[in-house]
Parts: C-alpha cells; sequence; structure tokens
C-alpha cells in the first residue's frame, strides 16, 4: 500500500504570506494527487486535482506543483479564509490514501 | 448546484448497525459515483469505499470490507452507507463525496457530514 506523509504538520503564518505544504508518497503516483481544504466542523473541499489544475471556484493564490513521489501546495498571499487544514491525496491507487493533514493558523 | 446532503445525527450502541443516506441534487444522479470517507474527532480522512450508483458496482477498502454495504435509490437520487457490528472507534463524522474522472479521480463535492456516536 502506499503511505502518504506532509509536511509540516502544522505551521503559523500571517495574512500575505507565502505557505508552502509538501505532500510525499511511499511510491510514484505519477500526476494522480488531488488536495482539499477542510475548515473546522466543515466537510473538505477540493481546491486541485491531477497535481496542478486548478477546481472552479478556487482562487488563483492556490497552486499546485509535482510528479512522482514529491508534491506541493503553494499559498501565494495567505487571506484570513485560508486557516484551516489540507490534505493531499493519491488516486493513483484504489485506496485513495490521504495524507495526515497540515494545519495552517494564525 | 451541485449539492449532497445527508441525514442527521445518529447514536447507536456498540453492535448495532447504522445507515446514513446521501441524496443528490443539481446533477445526474447515475453519471457519479457516490464515495464514502469517514473522520474521527481531530483526525484525518480514511476513505471507506465507492458505489456506481448506474450499475450498483461497489468497492470497499479492505478495512471495512465485510463490515460495510453501499446501496442505492435511483428513483429519489439517494446513496446509501450501511455499517454493521459498530464498535466504539466507529465514532466519527462520515462524509459521501461525488467522484469524477477528469485527471485521475477527485471528490469534487462533498455532503456536510452525519455524526454517528457509538456509545453503551
Amino acid at each position: 500500500d502506499i503511505q502518504m506523509s506532509q509536511s509540516p504538520s502544522s505551521l503559523s503564518a500571517s495574512v500575505g504570506d507565502r505557505v508552502i505544504i509538501t505532500c510525499r508518497a511511499s511510491q510514484s503516483v505519477n500526476f494522480y494527487l488531488n488536495w482539499y481544504q477542510q475548515k473546522r466542523g466543515e466537510a473538505p473541499r477540493l481546491l486541485i486535482f491531477g497535481s496542478t489544475d486548478l477546481q472552479d471556484g478556487v482562487p488563483s493564490r492556490f497552486s499546485g506543483s509535482g510528479s512522482g513521489t514529491e508534491f506541493t501546495l503553494t499559498i501565494n498571499g495567505l487571506q484570513r479564509e485560508d486557516f484551516a487544514t489540507y490534505f493531499c491525496q493519491e488516486s493513483f491507487t484504489t485506496l485513495l490514501t490521504f495524507g495526515p493533514g497540515t494545519t495552517v493558523d494564525i | 448546484q451541485v449539492q449532497l446532503v445527508q441525514s442527521g445525527a445518529e447514536v447507536k450502541k456498540p453492535g448495532a448497525s447504522v445507515k446514513v443516506s446521501c441524496k443528490a441534487f443539481g446533477y445526474s444522479f447515475t453519471n457519479y459515483e457516490i464515495n464514502w470517507v469517514r473522520q474521527a474527532s481531530g483526525q484525518g480522512l480514511e476513505w471507506m469505499g465507492w458505489m456506481n450508483p448506474n450499475s450498483g458496482r461497489t468497492g470497499y477498502s479492505p478495512t471495512f470490507q465485510g463490515r460495510v454495504t453501499m446501496t442505492r435509490n435511483t428513483s429519489i437520487s439517494t446513496a446509501y452507507m450501511e455499517m454493521t457490528r459498530l464498535k466504539s472507534d466507529d465514532a466519527a463524522v462520515y462524509f459521501c463525496a461525488r467522484g469524477s474522472k477528469r485527471r485521475g479521480y477527485e471528490f469534487d463535492s462533498w455532503g456536510q457530514g452525519t455524526l454517528v456516536t457509538v456509545s453503551s
């Protein structure tokens, strides 16, 4: 089974900062990597699919990159509404494994 | 717009079963798979399985195989997830999510979640 890890597990940032979150897979998942945002008490929301494609309605300050085993989610110019937990997910295998999450707080 | 609306919170005793529903609005229900994901309090996301509303075919995570059944009623655009033999560590929020195949497979719309409490 593929194991997904994320770093850091949490980070503190300020409005306007550039934030980079890393997701690593234990073996190659090609470009089959999604990113979700989850705010406290809410359902997750798809941000990025296929490593780089921005979901409709998601602000352009979010971007994704990477392939194989290492991926990044970048938030350029953090906004107050971006304070949340971010999860990566591989869709290379039928197990659709999620990463453990990265919490971004103030 | 696309919306998934789930049934309300449930309280169950250990050993009981629970059935959660997920009603789809704003798209053709049979054109997209429905997945179920659970999240224990303060924990991460755990994928449970998928169900094809058109064919009824299902696929389950090995973690839940034999204890979870995913079904649907196409006449009311509703998917169901039933879990049997509940244990205390099944207490979690259960989400349904629509599966989309654009570049790989992604969950592009989610239900609001259903809290399942397991307590004697």
